[in-house]
């Protein structure tokens, strides 16, 4: 089992839908989750963090965090093409004190 | 501000030769991190260092790997000798400090192809 698990995809939405992005983890001791945005031949960038159960928006993004059920989500509402990427997520592993990425989803927004 | 700084962007070497990546952090970053990341798989950790001190290179094959970050600002990693297997881009990141783990900051990559 990898410590960190996401759809491969690709995730195909129209513009303007919402696209959800999903990620569960093995480490029940985590505090920290995090999603990276990576653009074909470009390096990661940090999108959102969160740090509490529940929801975090920020503009167009929302992440949600369930730790009961070792499970991250990631919300873009009006997706765009230019949302149009892989997407990483990334657990702060407590053993350690080490930030651990999964795979990536891959999402298409066509328009 | 400029950002992480890696060079060189792409390198094409034949298997058994050397080969070495240069980083320069984000100026006032105390934590550099090098990681490795194969196509269609996310970032895997090689090393981490706090300032110079290297506090985390358990996933560093360190047969053929070897790193260094002398006085605690600029990087190099370097592998001798490569390997076919080695053919991966190489990524540089820094964060302001051991704190913020997960808030990196990524270079653009060195992308290896060994023959």
């Amino acid at each position: 089992q990898k410590e960190v698990e996401q759809n491969s995809g690709p995730l195909s939405v129209p513009e303007g839908a919402i696209a959800s992005l999903n990620c569960t983890y093995s480490d029940r001791g985590s505090q920290s989750f995090f999603w990276y945005r990576q653009y074909s031949g470009k390096s990661p960038e940090l999108i959102m963090f969160i740090y509490s159960n529940g929801d975090k928006e920020d503009g167009r993004f929302t992440a949600q965090l369930n730790k009961a059920s070792q499970y991250v989500s990631l919300l873009i509402r009006d997706s765009q093409p230019s949302d149009s990427a892989t997407y990483l997520c990334a657990v702060n592993r407590e053993y350690g004190n080490k930030l651990v990425f999964g795979a990536g989803t891959i999402l298409r927004v066509k328009s | 501000e400029a950002g992480v700084v890696q060079s060189p962007r792409y390198k094409i070497i034949e298997k058994k030769q050397p080969v070495a990546f240069w980083c320069n952090p984000i100026s006032g970053h105390n934590t550099l991190y090098w990681y490795l990341q194969n196509l269609g798989q996310g970032p895997e950790l090689l090393i981490r260092y706090e300032n110079e001190e290297a506090v985390d290179d358990s996933q560093l094959p360190k047969d053929r790997f070897s790193a260094e970050r002398l006085k605690g600002v600029d990087s190099t990693l370097k592998i001798q000798p490569a390997e076919l297997g080695d053919s991966a881009v190489y990524l540089c990141a820094s964060s302001l400090d051991f704190t913020n783990t997960g808030e990196l900051f990524f270079g653009e990559g060195s992308r290896l192809t060994v023959l």
